[in-house]
């Protein structure tokens, strides 16, 4: 079974500057998907940005960039010129490729706290 | 633009009794699922769907019953309401991936205490 890794329960970060977020995960699979997901204090779900496993090119969304690292297992989050608005609970996940498997495994997540 | 619908949003249980959490999309997504959060975890899949009349269980499956008897709606149900069941449930939905882009929408959540 796959699963995900938060290794920092929380981070925090100046406005303006940049903060990254480890991810790791554990799969015996060659075609999968990852991606960050944004909870605020209303626990509302947010996807901020995914990547395809088959893809090199490391996924960006405006100030949000990932270092995926396929070999070492490795799915970062960069946020840059951090805001306010930033502040919540990020969460990883993992999603096979496999037809009818459309189920997510998360890890725990890493709170981030954006101080002004 | 309704997309997941989860009601109610907060409910409190006795020890016991049952209840239904619904779950409505208007996207005309096949995949179907229920998560449920607790505090300091990510979400757990519950229960998921591939298509209408097709469910299949995840890893915490235990305690819970779903069916899907139409493309839009999602139920879930809990049998006899136990405190371990305290959480936030989360359903979502998504499309054939080759058409969806791996969008997976979340619904905004239901609190569900049980005491």
């Amino acid at each position: 079974a796959q699963t995900v890794t938060q290794s920092q329960p929380e981070m925090s970060v100046q406005e303006a500057e940049t903060v990254t977020l480890s991810c790791t995960y554990d799969t015996s699979e060659s075609d999968y998907y990852l991606f960050w997901y944004k909870q605020p204090p209303s626990r509302q779900m947010i996807l901020v940005i995914r990547q395809e496993a088959y893809k090199q090119q490391n996924a960006t969304e405006n100030r949000f960039s990932v270092n995926f690292q396929k070999a070492a297992k490795s799915f970062s989050l960069k946020i840059s010129d951090s805001q306010l608005g930033d502040a919540a609970m990020y969460f990883c996940a993992y999603r096979s490729a496999e037809g009818g498997s459309e189920k997510l495994v998360f890890g725990k997540g890493t709170k981030l706290t954006v101080n002004p | 633009n309704a997309g997941v619908t989860q009601t109610p949003k907060f409910q409190v249980l006795k020890t016991g009794q049952s209840m239904t959490l619904q779950c409505a999309q208007d996207m005309n997504h096949e995949y179907m699922s229920w998560y449920r959060q607790d505090p300091g975890m990510g979400l757990r899949l519950i229960h998921y769907s591939v298509g209408a009349g097709i469910t299949d269980q995840g890893e915490v499956p235990n305690g819970y019953n779903v069916s899907r008897s139409t493309t839009e709606d999602f139920p879930l149900r809990l049998l006899s309401a136990a405190p371990s069941q305290t959480s936030v449930y989360f359903c979502a939905s998504s499309s054939d991936r080759r058409y969806s882009g791996n969008t997976i929408y979340f619904g905004e959540g239901s609190w569900l205490t049980v005491v």
